[in-house]
């Protein structure tokens, strides 16, 4: 069975930081790009950030460049966000997704159950 | 950015059909994904490339694309199809995915 579990969110203070991990199984993870997307509480879907098979490759929506960094480490099937700088509107549930099909017309599939993230004082 | 337009809300009847669109400048030119998304639960893809199904989705789910609309059409509407819809494609410009803002489908 295909399957991304989350860990990691949880309560920080605003400027702090958070490290959130995604683990694979199921499929050759080093097989694919990986995405991760967020939604606030009772809001749409934003697709945060994806990653290159081998790495090679980073992607960021604007909100969150120079603050947040995507990683990968086939050898673990993990998949990472580093979080830092961390503000009240980044509160949100973070989605790990597999990217399918080519690039430019991808799509996301599986999603994990996603881990919450509150930045709040 | 690229910007998709659906409505806030649908409303069916139970064994009617539901239409939920997606609206984009020239969306017809892009492939577009449908992902459901139930209370409490992850997204899940329903359609992809406009129209294919993903193993384990319905025939109910069919979806079509052409000009600036491309629509998510769900036949035979269940009580467990209710949940809120969203549409998805590639944006060229700049080169990240998009989503539009969701629908959220009522069954009556």
């Amino acid at each position: 069975e295909v399957q991304l579990v989350e860990s990691g969110g949880g309560l920080v203070q605003p400027g702090g930081s958070l490290r959130l991990s995604c683990v694979a199984s199921g499929f050759t993870f080093s097989s694919h790009w990986m995405s991760w997307v967020r939604q606030a509480p009772g809001k749409g879907l934003e697709w945060v950030a994806n990653i290159k098979q081998d790495g090679s490759e980073k992607y960021y929506v604007d909100s969150v460049k120079g603050r947040f960094t995507i990683s990968r480490d086939d050898a673990k099937n993990s998949l990472y966000l580093q979080m830092n700088s961390l503000r009240v509107e980044d509160t949100a549930l973070y989605y790990c997704a597999r990217e399918g099909g080519v690039r430019g017309v991808s799509w996301f599939d599986p999603w994990g159950q996603g881990t919450l993230v509150t930045v709040s004082s | 950015s690229y910007v998709l337009t659906q409505p806030p809300s649908v409303s069916v009847a139970p064994g009617k059909t539901a239409r939920i669109t997606c609206g984009g400048n020239n969306i017809g030119s892009k492939s577009v994904h449908w992902y459901q998304q139930k209370p409490g639960q992850a997204p899940v893809l329903v359609i992809h490339y406009d129209s294919d199904r993903p193993s384990g989705i319905p025939e109910r789910f069919s979806g079509s694309n052409s000009g600036n609309t491309a629509t998510l059409t769900i036949s035979r509407v269940e009580a467990g199809d209710e949940a809120d819809y969203y549409c998805q494609v590639w944006d060229n410009s700049s080169d990240r995915p998009a989503f539009g803002g969701g629908t959220k489908l009522t069954v009556l």
